[in-house]
C-alpha cells in the first residue's frame, strides 16, 4: 500500500535560516508528489508537485523540492526561512488520479 | 482563494443528529473530493465523485455518504452522529479525470457534543 513519512511533526528555525521538512514516499508505481501547506484555520494550499520530468520542482513562496527515486524521497527546502512561513506542512502522495494520501504533517514555527 | 466553496463554515450538533456538509466546486471541475482532519487520524481520504458518479472511496464510515449533483456541487452527509466524528471537513476539487491537482476548501468545522 502506498503511504507517506514525514519525519519530525515540529522542525524549528531561526528567520533567514535554511528550511528542510523531511518526506519518504512508499508506492510501487511511479507516484504523483506533493507538498501542501495549511495555515491555521485555513484550508489547504498547494505548494508545488511532481509527476513526471524534471526532478528539481519550484513551487511558490521560494520553495522547492527534489525528486529522488533512488531514496524514494521528497524533502521540501527553502533556502531562508520567513516569519510567514510558519504553518503546517503536509507531504501528500496521488498513486491513483482519485486520491491523495497525506503524511501527518510537520509543523513549522519559525523565530525571529 | 482556491475557488472552493463550503458552507457552513461551523457546525455544532449533538451525538446522535444528523448533518449535511455541502461544496462547490471551482468553475469547471468536474471532480470533488472529501476528506476528513482530526488530530488522532490526520487526513483521510473519504470519497471522490466525477461528474455525477462515485468513483473511489476510502475510509468512509457506513454511516457517512456522499452525492454530486448535475450542477457538480456535493453534499457530504453525515448521520448517527458520535463524538469521534468531531473533525474539519474539506472539500477538493480538480479539472478531469485522471488528474493531479486537488484545490481545497476551507473546510467546516463540525463539533459534535
Amino acid at each position: 500500500a502506498q503511504s507517506v513519512t514525514q519525519l519530525g511533526s515540529h522542525v524549528s528555525v531561526s528567520e533567514g535560516a535554511l528550511v528542510l521538512l523531511r518526506c519518504n514516499y512508499s508506492s510501487s508505481v511511479p507516484p504523483y508528489l506533493f507538498w501542501y501547506v495549511q495555515y491555521p484555520n485555513q484550508g489547504l494550499q498547494l505548494l508545488l508537485k511532481y509527476t513526471t520530468g524534471a526532478t528539481l520542482v519550484k513551487g511558490i513562496n521560494g520553495f522547492e523540492a527534489e525528486f529522488k527515486k533512488s531514496e524514494t524521497s521528497f524533502h521540501l527546502t527553502k533556502p531562508s526561512a520567513h516569519m510567514s512561513d510558519a504553518a503546517e506542512y503536509f507531504c501528500a502522495v496521488s498513486p491513483l488520479p482519485d486520491k491523495l494520501i497525506f503524511g501527518t504533517g510537520t509543523r513549522l514555527q519559525v523565530f525571529p | 482563494d482556491s475557488g472552493v466553496t463550503q458552507t457552513p463554515k461551523h457546525l455544532i450538533t449533538a451525538t446522535g443528529q444528523r448533518v449535511t456538509l455541502r461544496c462547490s466546486p471551482r468553475s469547471g471541475d468536474l471532480s470533488v473530493y472529501w476528506y476528513q482532519q482530526s488530530l488522532d487520524q490526520g487526513l483521510q481520504f473519504l470519497i471522490h465523485y466525477y461528474n455525477g458518479e462515485e468513483r473511489a472511496k476510502g475510509n468512509i464510515l457506513e454511516r457517512f455518504s456522499a452525492q454530486q449533483f448535475p450542477d457538480l456541487h456535493s453534499e457530504l452527509n453525515l448521520s448517527s452522529l458520535e463524538l469521534g466524528d468531531s473533525a474539519l471537513y474539506f472539500c477538493a476539487s480538480s479539472a478531469s479525470f485522471p488528474a493531479d491537482t486537488q484545490y481545497f476548501g476551507p473546510g467546516t468545522r463540525l463539533t459534535v457534543l
